[in-house]
């Protein structure tokens, strides 16, 4: 079972526009959510984390919205950057995991100069 | 401050061999979290170590299994390998069982099965 989905596996953006990366989950039990970010040949990187008592956070060019109704989480980056370029986990910990990690499929996000 | 470190980084083994794969810890941190990521797929939970423990153990077999010693580091143990064991094994360690400060993640260990 998916409890962290990511339904797009790419995303293509011009430089200087915003990217939106989307993530859905399942399970109303998680109580923080997290995006990484992966280079190729290196491990995931923290990026960014929202609580789930939040609905926003901002971290400079970076921003996650949280909408519990909808079970939905966007990362949002402005402007975007060619070394943006990448591959973005969503994830999702907390007593619904086990207070395991659950990682989304991840998407390619393409930002061309 | 030195990062979370793996070895070996790349590793081949025939189908029913047995292999040990190696993670030091980033200094400070007294969990360990492996995962397992397959071509094309997010990383899959294993199962977590806190102080020498096993804290969680996500849909893996039995043949999966591991260590953490006094200073934190970890193995993992495959045993009987199959083909479909073939992916990038990540270990991750952290502040706590927890993650929300997030995981500092090692580079890796690709793991090919033949």
């Amino acid at each position: 079972d998916q409890q962290v989905k990511q339904n797009s596996p790419s995303l293509s953006v011009q430089e200087g526009r915003i990217s939106i990366l989307n993530c859905d989950y399942t399970n109303s039990m998680f109580d923080y959510f997290l995006w990484y970010k992966k280079y190729p040949a290196e491990g995931p990187t923290f990026l960014i984390s929202i609580s789930s008592i939040k609905d926003k956070n901002e971290d400079g060019r970076f921003t996650v919205f949280l909408n519990k109704s909808a079970k939905h989480l966007s990362l949002h980056i402005v402007p975007s950057q060619p070394g943006d370029s990448a591959v973005y986990f969503c994830a999702a910990s907390g007593k619904a995991g086990g207070f395991k990690t659950i990682f989304g499929a991840g998407t390619r996000l393409f930002v061309k100069a | 401050e030195t990062g979370v470190t793996q070895s070996p980084t790349h590793l081949i083994k025939t189908r029913g061999q047995q292999v040990t794969l190696r993670c030091s810890s980033q200094s400070g941190h007294n969990t360990v979290s492996w995962y397992q990521q397959a071509l094309g797929q997010g990383p899959q939970f294993i199962f977590q170590y806190y102080r020498e423990e096993e804290n969680g153990r996500g849909n893996f077999p039995p043949r999966f299994s591991g260590l953490q010693f006094p200073n934190y580091s970890s193995e993992l143990n495959v045993n009987a390998l199959e083909l479909d064991d073939s992916a990038l094994y990540l270990c991750a360690s952290s502040l706590g069982p927890t993650s929300n400060y997030g995981y500092t993640f090692g580079s890796g260990t690709r793991l090919t099965v033949v």
